[in-house]
């Protein structure tokens, strides 16, 4: 059962534009989100993390926006740059436990 | 951010023999390590958790005979695909547990391992 649901398994934008990636959980456990960025061939590089306490975090050209009620979460990635092209994954974890249940992932191609 | 290693990048081996990763945590120490499969175009599955000093905790459906792992150190954690068969072909990777001050914890992942059983 799929708890981290990453709908869109592609997203194609143009260079300087801004990127949104969505993520949708079910397990109302979860407290803490990630999103990490992933190169073929490479292992996952962690990009950003938001608590449920937040509803936003910024870091650079990167922001997490939270909605505990609609158990949403998405990445905006402004401007988009072309090495952000890569695999993005949702992932997430509850309170009681630090492992991560991540999401299939979406595919970012920013173009020239 | 901290830098986890994995050893050998890639590997191809002949059905029936096994083979070994090396995952290493090279700035910090990690009481805890994690394993996971990637297949082609597919999320990150959980198999096992490595723990140091103690046996890991296999998740579901995952075999603890066939993925053997050990954490002897608080550095380095192993997985060994026992008597690989082509169906073990996949890209294996590790990540540690990283404990922040002031802040949850998060996982850094190693490069990754790509296994190919002929």
């Amino acid at each position: 059962d799929q708890q981290v649901k990453q709908n869109s398994p592609s997203l194609s934008v143009q260079e300087g534009r801004i990127s949104i990636l969505n993520c949708d959980y079910t397990n109302s456990m979860f407290d803490y989100f990630l999103w990490y960025k992933k190169y073929p061939a490479e292992g996952p590089t962690f990009l950003i993390s938001i608590s449920s306490i937040k509803d936003k975090n910024e870091d650079g050209r990167f922001t997490v926006f939270l909605n505990k009620s609609a158990k949403h979460l998405s990445l905006h990635i402004v401007p988009s740059q072309p090495g952000d092209s890569a695999v993005y994954f949702c992932a997430a974890s509850p309170s009681n436990d630090y492992k991560l249940s991540f999401g299939a992932g979406t595919t970012v191609t920013v173009r020239a | 951010g901290a830098v986890v290693s994995q050893h050998p990048s890639r590997v191809i081996c002949k059905s029936g023999t096994s083979v070994k990763i090396e995952c290493r945590s090279l700035d910090f120490q990690a009481t805890t390590m994690f394993w996971y499969r990637q297949f082609p175009k597919k999320s990150l599955m959980l198999m096992a958790t490595s723990n140091e000093g103690s046996k890991a905790t296999y998740e579901q459906g995952v075999e603890k005979d066939k993925f053997l792992i050990n954490h002897a150190s608080l550095t380095l954690s192993t997985l060994t695909v026992t008597s690989a068969h082509p169906e073990d072909s996949s890209f294996y990777i590790c990540s540690a547990r990283y404990l922040t001050s002031g802040s949850r914890e998060t996982q850094y992942f190693g490069p990754g391992t790509r296994l190919l059983v002929l």
